[in-house]
């Protein structure tokens, strides 16, 4: 199975700070990978695909970038709205998640 | 957009089975997958299988070979996910989500049908 490790676990952050989330994989996916963000007692919603595939009606100021093992979510400036749970996912070989970071008001 | 309507929760016994359905509405539901993933509670996600009904043979996560069965009734649109030999570690949130073929990325989600595995 391939492993999905993503980093931090927890980050504090305040509205208008740039955030990156990294997410490895322990063997190449290469670029079968997704991210979701999950608020609490909800379904996840998908943010983005093929790494930097934007999902319709997801603000822009989320990217995503990388290849192979490792890859990044970028919130250029944080909302209110964003403070939530993401998880990344390889679609490269079945399915796995990674563990989620959360981001929290710092 | 299609939505997902799941079931409602479930109270099981531990070595008992628990069946959950998802029923899709909006574009044809044969042609897409349909997977299962679930959330123990604070945990994160974990994907379980899934099926495209168009062809029927559900693909299975290593984890739950043996006691996971996903199916599908093309005529209502609904889909299925069967789980067995539950134990308390078995108590989550299970989802249906939609993709464009099993174990790809997951565009729409049911509302999350929680089990709760007691005795």
């Amino acid at each position: 199975d391939i492993q999905m490790t993503q980093s931090p676990s927890i980050l504090s952050a305040s509205v208008g700070d740039r955030v990156t989330i990294t997410c490895r994989a322990s063997q190449s996916v290469s670029d079968w990978l997704a991210w979701y963000q999950q608020k609490p007692g909800k379904a996840p919603q998908l943010l983005m695909y093929r790494v930097s595939s934007l999902q319709s009606g997801v603000p822009s100021r989320f990217s995503g970038s990388g290849f192979g093992t490792e890859f990044t979510l970028t919130i250029s400036s944080l909302q209110p709205d964003d403070f939530a749970t993401y998880y990344c996912q390889q679609y490269n070989n079945y399915s796995t998640f990674g563990q989620g970071t959360k981001v929290e008001i710092k | 957009q299609v939505q997902l309507v799941q079931s409602g929760a479930e109270v099981k016994k531990p070595g008992s089975s628990v069946k959950v359905s998802c029923k899709a509405s909006g574009k044809t539901f044969s042609n897409y997958g349909i997977n299962w993933v679930r959330q123990a509670p604070g945990q994160g996600l974990e994907w379980m299988g899934g099926l495209i009904p168009a062809f029927g043979r559900p693909n299975y996560a290593q984890k739950f070979q043996g006691r996971v069965t996903i199916s599908e009734d093309v005529a209502t649109s609904t889909a299925y996910m069967e789980l067995s030999s539950l134990t308390s570690e078995d108590t989550a949130v299970y989802y249906c989500a939609r993709s464009f073929k099993v174990a790809d990325y997951f565009d729409s989600w049911g509302q999350g049908t929680l089990v709760t595995v007691s005795s």
